[in-house]
């Protein structure tokens, strides 16, 4: 089945520092790949997106490229705010259908 | 437009009660999603419809929960009776059809619902 593993933990950095989320796939056929962030209090966005093989997706300084040789979308930031301060959600979908399957999310915390 | 809407945002009940969560999704998304989110299992989907229909309801933890969308505009999620365990933010989403549509879900706020 569909499946998304994300690394475990929190991810505590200084402001201007790079961030990497790591974010692995299980999938059959061709999946469209997600990053969701939800912010304090708030429900999920959509962050940005890749739909086929070495796609870059990118959005607010984020971005994330589609690596099918390693089943990978990890998520990178080059110079993070504070405001960036939020948990970050790797999502999946594949198989002709509109279910989305969930990583279990990092929570980060971006430190003045 | 105003994206998904969600009510109550809060919502403090006692054990045995019988609640019920209420969701609005975008006009003209084909699909409606229940999550429910805790610390310790993430984001569960609990069920999801298709043009009003129910396609899949196996996450729907016991027969306490119950799912109804009566028409495209509007859905409820019910717990009858609530217990402590229930206690989570639940999340509703629509999204347009995967042929049509971005691939994404757009979420509501979300419910935070205290059982005691």
């Amino acid at each position: 089945g569909n499946s998304v593993t994300q690394m475990e933990g929190p991810v505590t950095l200084s402001e201007e520092a790079f961030l990497t989320i790591n974010c692995t796939y299980t999938a059959t056929g061709y999946p469209s790949l997600f990053w969701y962030v939800q912010y304090p209090g708030e429900g999920l966005q959509l962050l940005l997106k890749a739909t086929k093989a070495d796609d870059k997706g990118s959005n607010k300084g984020f971005e994330a490229t589609y690596r099918k040789e390693t089943t990978s979308f990890h998520l990178e930031k080059g110079s993070v705010q504070v405001s960036d301060s939020a948990v970050y959600f790797c999502a999946l979908s594949s198989g002709g259908n509109n279910r989305l399957a969930f990583g279990k999310g990092n929570q980060v915390v971006v430190i003045p | 437009d105003a994206g998904v809407i969600q009510s109550p945002r809060h919502e403090v009940t006692e054990m045995g009660q019988e609640v019920t969560l209420r969701c609005k999704p975008i006009s003209g998304h084909d699909y409606l999603f229940w999550y429910r989110q805790t610390m310790m299992r993430g984001l569960e989907l609990l069920i999801y419809f298709n043009n009003n229909v129910p396609i899949d309801d196996s996450g729907m933890p016991e027969d306490r929960f119950s799912a109804k969308m009566p028409n495209a505009s509007f859905s409820t999620l019910k717990i009858q009776p609530s217990e402590p365990r229930d206690s989570a933010v639940y999340f509703c989403a629509s999204s347009l059809d995967y042929r049509t549509g971005p691939g994404g879900y757009t979420f509501g706020s979300g419910t935070r619902l205290t059982v005691v």
